[in-house]
């Protein structure tokens, strides 16, 4: 299979704004788009996830977007706090069996 | 209560030794996978397991064998280690490939 495409791979934003981050897949049947946060030295840890018979999730201050035509879908953190700085990766079930995951995202928050 | 529970979180080992690192989980899931992390945060899926039955072997060398005793569990045998193999492993587990995975704390392997 193909990898999911993530940028950028590094993100600092100032505390309080936003931060969005975006994923790319190839395979057209996929239907399920998850996002996982990861923390120093933790598993990676589900926070958000889409299907695809729905174009926007949202769960207080984190949503995550989903456009099946362009294959692309995007996760937004608003109002960032401190506790927000980790690595988040996007993945899709490729083929409807397996997760893949994203190249990773590092994102600081910024005091 | 932990739900995915992996041993050990560090191993450091020579090259040519034989290890494994066992994984269980408590939420009843059907499906339990082993995922590598190398050095650049890259997650990759390595082995799927359903119900005790592996659905997927991802191009893994043969040195890695897994073996399920029950769904509940899942562990990882490593032959003739390499340094190349030294990574993050992490288990998982979900109800199935369209739910979300809950994955271990990982273990970390240093092969010197």
């Amino acid at each position: 299979g193909e990898n999911v495409e993530q940028h950028p791979s590094t993100l600092s934003v100032q505390e309080g704004d936003s931060a969005v981050i975006k994923c790319t897949y190839s395979d057209s049947a996929s239907n399920y788009f998850p996002w996982y946060k990861q923390e120093l030295g933790k598993g990676p840890q589900l926070i958000i996830d889409i299907r695809s018979n729905v174009g926007e999730k949202k769960d207080q201050r984190i949503a995550v977007t989903l456009n099946k035509t362009a294959k692309h879908f995007s996760l937004h953190i608003t109002e960032t706090q401190p506790e927000d700085s980790a690595v988040y990766f996007c993945a899709e079930n490729q083929g409807a069996q397996k997760l893949v995951f994203g190249q990773g995202t590092r994102l600081t928050i910024n005091p | 209560d932990t739900a995915v529970s992996q041993t050990p979180k560090y191993l450091v080992t020579q090259m040519g030794n034989d290890k494994s690192i066992k994984c269980e989980q408590n939420l009843g899931h059907d499906t339990m996978y082993w995922y590598k992390q190398d050095s650049k945060k890259f997650l990759k899926i390595m082995f799927s397991y359903n119900n005790k039955e592996l659905i997927i072997n991802e191009t893994v060398p043969n040195r890695f064998s897994p073996k399920s005793p029950d769904k509940a569990h899942l562990n990882l045998h490593i032959n003739s280690l390499e340094l190349g193999d030294s990574a993050v492993y992490f288990c998982a587990s979900s109800p199935g490939p369209n739910y979300g995975y809950t994955f271990g704390s990982g273990t970390r392997l240093t092969v010197v």
